[in-house]
């Protein structure tokens, strides 16, 4: 199976700040109709996972611009601009090339 | 709004039985792949399975296969998670999440469920 190694694997931010978390896959993620079937996730504290971007740089529902998703074939990149309070969590990339769907090892993002 | 609410989980012994439910609300049902999803105290996440909109067809993971089936009622809006033989190491929060896609399964998820938790103990 696909395995995905994120760093870092912990992330003190200062808001208004820019972040920034890699995602690397151990096979290409780029499928023959050119997208790229890695996907970005948040767990807020006590929370559920919410879906960030899917298919590498695609915003879901109500996600602010801020976010924003890169990279292709292996090496993947989930920018902040400029990160809020709100956005502390466990980050989680995610890829579904090929099954199973497997997820990277998370991303802790707090506040300095 | 669109709901996803997982019930069933407590405490079991190994090698016991356990049926968590996911009861959707607030989207056409019948019309998406639902997913079980599980987090082990700690630890990252791990894809259990997949049920068709249809309950036609069912994909699990290596860890699972043979002993978790799932199943669905969409006439009552309802997905089932059935876990046998179950192990210490199946202990984790489980969610049910639904695919992001309408009548294909496209493997990756868009709304979760709150998660239920299994403890397997003796």
């Amino acid at each position: 199976e696909i395995v995905l190694t994120q760093s870092p694997l912990s992330l003190p931010v200062t808001p208004g700040e820019p972040a920034s978390i890699s995602c690397r896959s151990s096979q290409s993620l780029l499928f023959s109709n050119a997208r790229n079937y890695l996907h970005w996730y948040l767990q807020k504290p006590g929370q559920s996972p919410q879906l960030l971007i899917y298919l590498g740089s695609n915003r879901a529902s109500g996600v602010p611009d801020r976010f924003s998703g890169s990279g292709s074939g292996t090496d993947f990149t989930l920018k902040i601009s400029r990160v809020e309070a709100e956005d502390v969590g466990v980050y989680f990339c995610m890829q579904t090339v090929q099954t199973p769907p497997t997820f990277g090892g998370g991303t802790k993002v707090d506040i300095k | 709004q669109l709901h996803l609410v997982e019930s069933g989980g407590g405490v079991v012994q190994p090698g016991r039985s356990l049926r968590l439910s996911c009861a959707g609300s607030g989207f056409t049902f019948g019309r998406f792949g639902i997913h079980w999803v599980r987090q082990a105290p700690g630890k990252g996440l791990e894809w259990v399975g997949v049920i068709w909109y249809d309950g036609s067809k069912g994909e699990y993971g290596d860890s699972v296969k043979g002993r978790f089936t799932i199943s669905r009622d969409n006439s009552k809006n309802t997905v089932y998670l059935q876990m046998n033989n179950l192990r210490a190491d199946d202990t984790a929060v489980y969610y049910c999440a639904r695919d992001y896609r309408e009548i294909v399964v496209s493997y990756y998820f868009d709304y979760w469920g709150q998660g239920a938790l299994v403890t397997v103990s003796s």
